[in-house]
């Protein structure tokens, strides 16, 4: 079973919405991120929040990480058509000494800025 | 920047072929991975290696194999492929001291077609 779950699946918005997307995950974590995946491309790391901070800063993008409900959002702020992709949140499931010291993605949220 | 190049964007092979994906990063990263990606299945650990003739299984080894000669080259390969092994597969990298949930860098992806 997946690690990570976004929701939505899908998000349609007007270019100068905000665009939020959201993710749970079901085991204890050190640390969350999230990547950015343009059509038939690879992955892009966009930021990684760690299990004791609650909320981060990248330019329009704010990440919130609340690990007593096991989830994440990612904000983009002002969207342009240019932040049509697909998001996707990964989380590690443990430490060295489990069998899941490895990222774990979820399906991804498909976004698409409508101009 | 980083970057991690797959040798191949488009590949067609046909059924039994045995296919070479090679993945190379110029950063001096310990850490690499090959993930395949597919509608609604998000992305699967393939392979990881942490050094240099190393290698461990991810969540679906089966059906393929991998080589580490050099630090900075990661080969997938597919002894035999078959038609459940056309998919998007993508090359990543990590630094060491991140250890395997840190940021990853993605290459392009390579998409096979097995027929």
């Amino acid at each position: 079973s997946q690690q990570g779950e976004e929701d939505p699946q899908a998000l349609s918005i007007q270019e100068g919405e905000n665009a939020t997307m959201n993710c749970s995950y079901k085991t204890s974590i050190n640390n969350l991120q999230w990547y950015r995946q343009n059509s038939g491309r690879g992955l892009v790391h966009l930021i990684l929040i760690r299990s004791n901070e609650r909320e981060k800063h990248s330019g329009r993008l704010r990440v919130t990480l609340d690990t007593s409900k096991k989830s994440s959002s990612l904000l983009i702020t002002a969207s342009r058509a240019a932040d049509t992709a697909s998001y996707f949140c990964a989380t590690d499931a443990g430490g060295w000494m489990d069998s899941s010291y490895k990222l774990i993605f979820g399906s991804g949220t498909r976004l698409l800025v409508r101009p | 920047d980083v970057k991690v190049t797959q040798s191949s964007r488009y590949l067609v092979k046909r059924t039994g072929e045995k296919v070479f994906l090679e993945c190379v990063q110029d950063m001096d990263h310990e850490n690499m991975f090959w993930y395949r990606q597919d509608p609604g299945l998000g992305l699967r650990l393939i392979y990881f290696s942490y050094d240099v003739k190393m290698k461990e299984k991810g969540d679906i080894p089966e059906g393929y194999s991998v080589s580490r000669e050099k630090k900075e080259r990661f080969s997938l390969i597919l002894e035999s492929a078959s038609t459940n092994q056309t998919s998007m597969y993508l090359c990543a990298s990590s630094l060491w001291g991140t250890s395997f949930t840190g940021e990853l860098f993605f290459g392009e992806g390579s998409r096979l077609t097995v027929l």
